[in-house]
């Protein structure tokens, strides 16, 4: 059974820093990983989607790893901002339709 | 742009009532899929439906049924709501042939609180 990890649970930076997220899979078998950021009481906003044919994708400040033999993955943040703070999402995706197994999610505080 | 919209954010109801949240997508999506969203669970899958008129169960789908009458529009409903089914509901749809650049697009969520 997939189970995907999310450490840390929760982390607070100063503005300006550079940080990783980090996401860990049992299952290597996946069509691609995901990464979702969530604002409180908000609805999922995915941010980059690597397949599993790839290691890593970026979009602006974001970059994005997937290492499958090892089941793992990591979302790094360039020069954090206070906007960036949410909870972040780490999924993958299992069977032909789609579905997808989330993590925990990892809350991020950025302070000014 | 994509859009998947929730018929309530907010929602409060009574222990025994019959609950119906709504959820409709305009991007023409066969897949739609229903999550809740508890503290220290995640999100976890309750029901989906890959066409009109059909439905699978995802990993959690007691207490709840599904209705797909039309593509754009999937209903999850509580038959007799429960204290224990006070939770953030969400819902997804994507793309049926799923290639491995798809993604889910989410709705904003429903928060129901059962009395």
């Amino acid at each position: 059974k997939q189970e995907v990890t999310q450490i840390p649970a929760a982390l607070s930076v100063p503005e300006g820093e550079n940080l990783v997220l980090n996401c860990s899979f049992t299952d290597s078998a996946i069509y691609n990983l995901q990464w979702f950021r969530q604002d409180p009481g908000k609805g999922l906003t995915s941010l980059l989607l690597i397949q599993s044919s790839q290691r890593e994708q970026t979009s602006g400040r974001l970059n994005a790893s997937l290492d499958k033999s090892s089941g793992r993955s990591t979302l790094y943040i360039a020069a954090s901002q206070p906007g960036d703070s949410a909870t972040y999402l780490c999924a993958v995706t299992r069977g032909s339709q789609g579905n997808l197994i989330f993590g925990k999610g990892t809350k991020l505080s950025v302070k000014p | 742009d994509v859009k998947v919209t929730q018929s309530s954010r907010y929602l409060v109801k009574r222990t025994g009532e019959k609950v119906f949240l709504e959820c409709v997508q305009d991007m023409d999506h066969e897949n739609m899929f229903w999550y809740r969203q508890d503290p220290g669970l995640g999100l976890r899958l309750i029901y989906f439906s890959y066409d009109v008129k059909m439905k699978e169960k995802g990993d959690i789908p007691e207490g709840y049924s599904v209705s797909r009458e039309k593509k754009e529009r999937f209903s999850l409903i509580l038959e007799s709501a429960s204290t224990n089914q006070t939770s953030m509901y969400l819902c997804a749809s994507s793309l049926q042939y799923y290639s491995n650049s798809d993604t889910q697009y989410f709705g904003p969520g429903t928060r129901l609180t059962v009395l």
